[in-house]
């Protein structure tokens, strides 16, 4: 059965300060992962998808690593603001499955304070 | 391009009820999923939708259910209401499965 783990489970930083949120998985045999935010009382907005065959995905300020042998995937957020603050969620699809059944981590709360 | 819609944003049941949640897909995707979140146990896959088919389905009683109309949109339902039943219910939609997914903002569901 896939686990999937979330360290830390909060983290506060001042503003500008650069970042590295951690992902662990248990089975290796995954078809891609991603990295969510959900802000407060809302749904999940996807940052990053990396399929099992890609080692890294950029988007801006984010940058998420995948090292599928391991069970691990990083996600740097540089420069960090405010907005930033919210709930980061890791999620993996393992190649076992049929469709969409991702299995979440509990999350990483992040702040950012100005 | 409008965004995956869920109805109602929030919704009060008392237990033994049953009730019914709505997902409107973002234009073009043909696969929702839907997810349960609660504190205690994080977020949890329900079931998934494929043109109009029950693709995979999660470790849930058999009175939550779920459907996909020929339009995309898809309900769920849960019947006999429990207080554990007291979450957040998010759909996602994607293009195609296995892909990035799209979600709503989530009915939060209470029961009393």
């Amino acid at each position: 059965k896939q686990e999937v783990t979330q360290i830390p489970a909060a983290l506060s930083v001042p503003e500008g300060e650069n970042l590295v949120l951690n992902c662990s998985f248990t089975d290796s045999a995954i078809y891609n992962l991603q990295w969510f935010r959900q802000d407060p009382g809302k749904g999940l907005t996807s940052l990053l998808l990396i399929q099992s065959s890609q080692r890294e995905q950029t988007s801006g300020r984010l940058n998420a690593s995948l090292d599928k042998s391991s069970g691990r995937s990083t996600l740097y957020i540089a420069a960090s603001q405010p907005g930033d603050s919210a709930t980061y969620l890791c999620a993996v699809l393992s190649s076992m499955e049929y469709g969409n059944k991702l299995v979440f981590g509990a999350g990483t709360i992040l702040r950012v304070k100005s | 391009k409008a965004g995956v819609t869920q109805t109602p944003r929030y919704l009060i049941k008392t237990r033994g009820q049953q009730v019914t949640l709505s997902c409107s897909p973002i234009s073009g995707h043909r696969s929702v999923s839907w997810y349960q979140q609660t504190p205690g146990q994080g977020l949890q896959f329900l079931f998934e939708y494929f043109s109009e088919t029950q693709r995979n389905k999660g470790n849930f009683p058999g009175r939550f259910s779920g459907r996909q109309f020929s339009n995309s949109r898809s309900e769920m339902n849960v019947s006999t209401l429990e207080l554990g039943d007291s979450a957040l219910y998010l759909c996602a939609s994607s293009l195609e499965s296995a892909e990035k997914l799209f979600f709503g903002s989530g009915t939060q569901l209470s029961v009393l």
